[in-house]
């Protein structure tokens, strides 16, 4: 699996979006980007996915660069509840095969959101 | 109950005990997952069971050993561990097949061996 680069750590003002970064510019073509969360003492949760196109639900935005060399994790209106670790993971379609679970978490991004 | 609980939350063992760690998914998925997450380390995958039948053991050493009874359970017993075997042990569950279905994980056993 391709690997990502995220900021150790990140900012947010509540009330503000928080846009949080990723570089994965060994990405295949047919690799998707993953973004997951950890809430301190929790599992980690799923937040959003893409292959090429920006996506977006209720949690999050996903864009994604035309090159697919990098994405951003767009949280519009940011809360208390978001300070978390985000994790950015690029990996193949989960929905088989060999490489289904086989997602290869980083360190990724602390996220912190102050009043 | 929903999602996928795990238990017990938190467990101390000395390195001659046995003990077993429960995960049970509520969601109907087919596919379960064993993951370690050691402090200051990134998630690592430990096992893959997909319909009952384990697809991945990511070497890990025998003194760990996972039982998938059906597609609902799953259990990671343990015997004479070691203390860097201290961690945060997570469950996780799939559906293989769904077009990308997002591993859904429970909140962990947090282990500690003395």
């Amino acid at each position: 699996d391709a690997k990502t680069t995220q900021p150790t750590s990140m900012d947010c003002a509540e009330g503000r979006a928080a846009n949080l970064p990723c570089n994965h510019s060994t990405i295949s073509g047919n690799e998707y980007v993953y973004w997951y969360r950890q809430i301190h003492s929790q599992g980690p949760q799923y937040i959003i996915h893409g292959l090429k196109n920006n996506e977006t639900n209720e949690m999050a935005s996903l864009i994604i660069t035309e090159d697919r060399k990098s994405s951003t994790l767009i949280l519009p209106h940011a809360t208390l509840r978001d300070t978390a670790v985000y994790y950015c993971i690029v990996g193949f379609s989960q929905a088989g095969g060999t490489s289904y679970g086989k997602l290869t978490f980083g360190q990724g991004t602390i996220l912190t959101v102050h009043p | 109950e929903t999602g996928v609980t795990q238990t017990p939350r938190h467990l101390v063992m000395g390195m001659t005990n046995k003990k077993s760690l429960k995960c049970e998914q509520h969601l109907g998925h087919n596919a379960m997952y064993w993951y370690k997450q050691s402090a200051k380390k990134p998630l690592e995958l430990m096992f893959v069971y997909n319909f009952k039948e384990q697809t991945e053991n990511n070497s890990v050493p025998s003194r760990f050993s996972p039982e998938c009874p059906n597609s609902s359970h799953l259990f990671l017993h343990l015997h004479t561990l070691q203390p860097e075997d201290s961690a945060l042990y997570l469950c996780a569950s799939s559906q293989v097949g769904a077009f990308n279905s997002p591993l859904h994980f429970g909140n962990g056993t947090r282990l500690t061996v003395t």
